[in-house]
């Protein structure tokens, strides 16, 4: 039982890149969230999913596109990479209140 | 919509003093209330959590958080801190019906010195 993973761990991208995010649970959670983590921000809901072909905006979905064509996997897309972007991914799922995370993404954006 | 505050943002403890870390929401109905720890290069754990009934919460490692209604706070304790709890904290909530995303306060950084 793994939990939450995801890939990669650390990205660089230069400013127009894009790249996907990848995100997925082995517990068989409905619910499943993206957040960034900023440095003296705490976390920010960037989208999240209810289930299968389910998703909806967070706080700042701005630049990022999200996609749940299955309940196990959340991709998290970045189309046009801005230094804006760069922060700390994490994934979350959860099957009631309690979530689960990742291990995190660390993007930077250059 | 639901906001949380943490009012420390660094803490500098030595190691057997006394924690407390406030944490205050605004939100005018039901919640559900979390601590989550984050250590040095890791993934977001669950400390405690409250979601209805005693509340004073105990969690892992000798932590506790006590929901005061009132007050809209959900501050975390522990009697008597270790250098391995040096880590960040984060208070999260949740409405207690409907939405199940988190909203998270900035977190607190705590340091404990051997």
């Amino acid at each position: 039982n793994a939990g939450v993973t995801q890939t990669p761990k650390f990205r660089i991208l230069k400013i127009g890149q894009s790249m996907t995010l990848q995100c997925t649970q082995d517990m068989n959670h409905n619910y499943m969230y993206w957040y960034r983590q900023d440095p003296g921000m705490g976390l920010k809901l960037i989208y999240y999913s209810v289930g299968a072909g389910i998703t909806d905006k967070g706080e700042v979905p701005n630049g990022y596109n999200v996609s749940r064509s299955t309940t196990e996997d959340f991709p998290l897309r970045l189309e046009l990479a801005a230094p804006s972007q760069t922060s700390v991914y994490f994934c979350a799922s959860s099957g009631n209140y309690e979530q689960y995370f990742g291990p995190g993404t660390r993007l930077t954006v250059t | 919509a639901q906001s949380v505050s943490q009012h420390n943002h660094h803490v500098i403890l030595s190691e057997a003093a006394s924690l407390e870390l406030g944490c205050n929401y605004s939100y005018g109905g039901t919640v559900n209330l979390f601590w989550y720890v984050q250590y040095p290069g890791q993934h977001l754990q669950l400390l405690l959590k409250y979601f209805s009934g005693d509340p004073l919460v105990k969690g892992i490692k000798g932590f506790e958080a006590e929901f005061i209604k009132s007050k809209f706070s959900f501050n975390l304790r522990k009697p008597s801190v270790q250098w391995s709890d040096t880590a960040e904290y984060f208070c999260a909530v949740t409405p207690g019906t409907g939405r199940r995303a988190l909203t998270f306060g900035s977190g607190t950084r705590l340091q404990v010195q051997p």
